[in-house]
């Protein structure tokens, strides 16, 4: 069974753009996670998705947006970006969401300049 | 919100020896996960262990709900097993998992 696909693994944007990240989960899993880890912050929760509805929203602003398809893939956007937003972004899948295991892919490492 | 709290922050081991890594958490939760992140950023889930005790190899978890703590031992450590331990926790009631800081494990040969 295939793991949690992210891509692109690594971008580089400029103060301002905007960019979009993808996630496939595993096969059969309906549950998508984002998290953004940085060395300061840790790893904090972006957003959760059930069968395409959000069931949970982290204390990101409204820059941070995500949505989920019919076939469970997702993607996060992140609008007019800042530095602070250079971060690793990861994508989890689970069976469930909650009471299950978390599955985590490698993960997109953003830089803004 | 919950709190968790993972000790120690850093470890250093010689290849072969034992450790215990320990997770305290504020609130009564749903789950509990362990995660392993190596030195390339990918996150492994080890354990999740809502309570009870868990082996898999040489790593073993346990979680005592009521007392609000789990801990994570790894036996005979290995070079790979250096990176980062995370205990992640979920409250009741279909929330987010909230990660810990994390224990920095470094296994020198």
């Amino acid at each position: 069974k295939a793991g949690v696909t992210q891509t692109p693994r690594y971008l580089i944007k400029t103060r301002g753009q905007q960019v979009t990240l993808s996630c496939s989960p595993i096969s059969g899993h309906r549950s998508v996670s984002w998290y953004q880890q940085t060395p300061g912050q840790g790893l904090q929760f972006l957003f959760e998705y059930f069968s395409e509805t959000q069931r949970n929203k982290g204390n990101f602003p409204g820059r941070f947006s995500g949505r989920q398809f019919s076939n469970s893939r997702s993607e996060m956007n992140v609008s007019t970006l800042e530095l602070g937003d250079s971060a690793l972004y990861l994508c989890a899948s689970s069976s469930q969401g909650s009471n299950s295991p978390l599955h985590f892919g490698n993960g997109t490492r953003l830089t803004v300049t | 919100g919950i709190q968790v709290e993972q000790s120690p922050p850093d470890l250093i081991l010689q290849e072969g020896a034992n450790s215990t890594l320990r997770c305290n958490f504020s609130d009564s939760v749903n789950n509990l996960q362990w995660f392993h992140q190596n030195p390339w950023g990918q996150l492994i889930n080890l354990f999740y262990i809502p309570s009870g005790t868990k082996q898999n190899g040489r790593l073993s978890a346990t979680t005592v709900a009521t007392e609000r703590y789990s801990l994570l031992y790894i036996s005979s450590s290995q070079t790979t097993d250096s990176g980062v331990y995370f205990c992640a926790v979920e409250r009741i009631g279909n929330t987010p998992l909230v990660f810990g800081k994390g224990t920095r494990l470094s296994v020198i040969a």
